[in-house]
């Protein structure tokens, strides 16, 4: 079975500093995993994703991730945050026919 | 249009009321979600259409129901639903085959059951 757990409903970081959010997943199969971001009053946009291959993923906006198969993690990170990136991360784990577990995402606050 | 739009994009009905969702991909994809986004809850996976073909229905109660004329359109029908309905709604299109492919998704429709 496939889940994702993400520590941390809310975030605050300074505009500058590194934003950290953190994911581990449960998985019975090599999983892809996915990050997502939602600002306000609109979907889900996909932020960079981890199929095979290199385990450092970089994604738009400044964002990368790194897959860590002995520690089960996925976690999202940008050396600089910039107040735009206020928003709620979503991470996600496939299971079979294409079907995503999704987390209860985090709530990321800028603080200028 | 591009991308995966929804209409409408709010909409406030009572619990004796029908309405339906609309949701349309302008992506060439052949396979349609409908999610349910409640407040601290992960994105309940709904009902996945692939091919126009219904191929899962995650225990949703009868009073939604999904229909999928063609592989760019989506729809959910309400009726007679609960307050505890009330929430975003998010349709999402991705290509359907062996491997995995990335979601992508509509602005949602925020439903309010009064």
């Amino acid at each position: 079975a496939q889940s994702v757990t993400q520590l941390g409903s809310h975030v605050s970081v300074s505009e500058g500093a590194l934003v950290l959010l953190r994911c581990n997943y449960s998985s019975s199969v090599p999983p892809y995993l996915f990050w997502y971001v939602q600002y306000p009053n609109q979907g889900l946009q996909l932020l960079l994703k981890y199929t095979t291959g290199a385990t450092l993923v970089k994604g738009i906006n400044g964002f990368e991730a790194e897959f860590k198969k002995s520690e089960t993690s996925f976690h999202l990170t940008k050396p600089s945050a910039h107040m735009s990136d206020a928003a709620e991360y979503f991470c996600a784990v496939s299971g079979t026919g294409n079907q995503f577990y999704f987390g209860t995402g985090t709530s990321l606050t800028v603080i200028p | 249009e591009t991308g995966v739009t929804q209409t409408p994009r709010h909409l406030v009905m009572g619990m004796t009321n029908k309405k339906s969702l609309k949701c349309e991909q302008h992506l060439g994809h052949n396979a349609m979600y409908w999610y349910k986004q409640s407040a601290k809850k992960p994105l309940e996976l709904m009902f996945v259409y692939s091919l126009e073909e219904r191929v899962e229905n995650n225990s949703v109660p009868s009073r939604f129901s999904p229909e999928c004329p063609n592989s760019s359109h989506l729809f959910l029908h309400l009726h007679t639903l609960q307050p505890e309905d009330s929430a975003l709604y998010l349709c999402a299109s991705s290509r359907r085959g062996t491997g995995i492919y990335e979601q992508y998704f509509g602005p949602g429709t925020r439903l309010t059951v009064t």
